[in-house]
């Protein structure tokens, strides 16, 4: 079954400590994103990645970081020096066609909180 | 970089009307604008995309136009059912290669269809 995988569902941490979130696609995308959800804020773009050890920041990248060692796999790290880090986390992936981009799917996504 | 902008945030129509929601972009580079449809609990699922190089699309009851000049493109949902409620995302793109990977979502409206 192709597609692209997070986990876990919901995460719980403490203040102060840092959680990888993680992000699996077996649908052989080389492009993956990181998205924070938050009630009116819609989709902010934290990391993304167009090759295997290649990322670049997003619109809100402080407090995170991303490794891409792997083409399948994309972890996003919230540090603790993200200020508030309890939203809703959302990973996608896509592939470009003859230099053209295509839709983008995305995973179930993750719920952090902190407490 | 891309700014998306969507305005209302939120929409609310009657059953059987049409809804129009409407996004602006700033990047005159971005070619590729899909929007994307979240219901509650669940991930954004593309409905329907254009490119730079087509000023409108249409998928059964859902259309999408876009005016590069002025830099927006509207979604038009016609017939509208309850369960075309949802929250509705657009995005703006531009062709694959390192930073022009980026994919940038406005802040989304909730459409509400009344019965």
């Amino acid at each position: 079954d192709g597609g692209i995988t997070q986990s876990p569902k919901y995460l719980f941490r403490k203040e102060g400590q840092n959680v990888t979130l993680s992000c699996e696609q077996n649908l052989n995308h080389d492009a993956m994103y990181w998205y924070r959800q938050d009630p009116g804020q819609g989709l902010r773009l934290i990391y993304y990645s167009q090759i295997v050890n290649d990322f670049q920041k997003g619109d809100i990248a402080e407090g995170y970081s991303v490794s891409r060692e792997k083409k399948e796999s994309f972890p996003l790290t919230v540090t603790s020096a993200q200020k508030n880090p309890t939203a809703f986390y959302l990973c996608a992936s896509r592939t470009f066609w003859a230099g053209a981009a295509t839709e983008a799917f995305f995973g179930q996504g993750t719920r952090l909180t902190v407490v | 970089g891309e700014n998306v902008e969507q305005h209302p945030s939120t929409l609310s129509v009657q059953e059987g009307d049409s809804a129009v929601i409407k996004c602006t972009y700033s990047d005159s580079a971005s070619n590729y604008f899909p929007w994307y449809k979240q219901e509650l609990g669940k991930r954004p699922q593309l409905i329907i995309d254009i490119r730079s190089n087509v000023g409108e699309k249409k998928d059964q009851r859902i259309a999408v136009t876009l005016n590069k000049t002025a830099k927006h493109f509207s979604l038009h949902i016609t017939e509208t059912q309850p369960e075309d409620s949802a929250v509705y995302f657009c995005a703006a793109s531009n062709a694959g290669g390192g930073a022009n990977s980026k994919l940038t979502f406005g802040k989304g409206i909730t459409l509400s269809v009344r019965p």
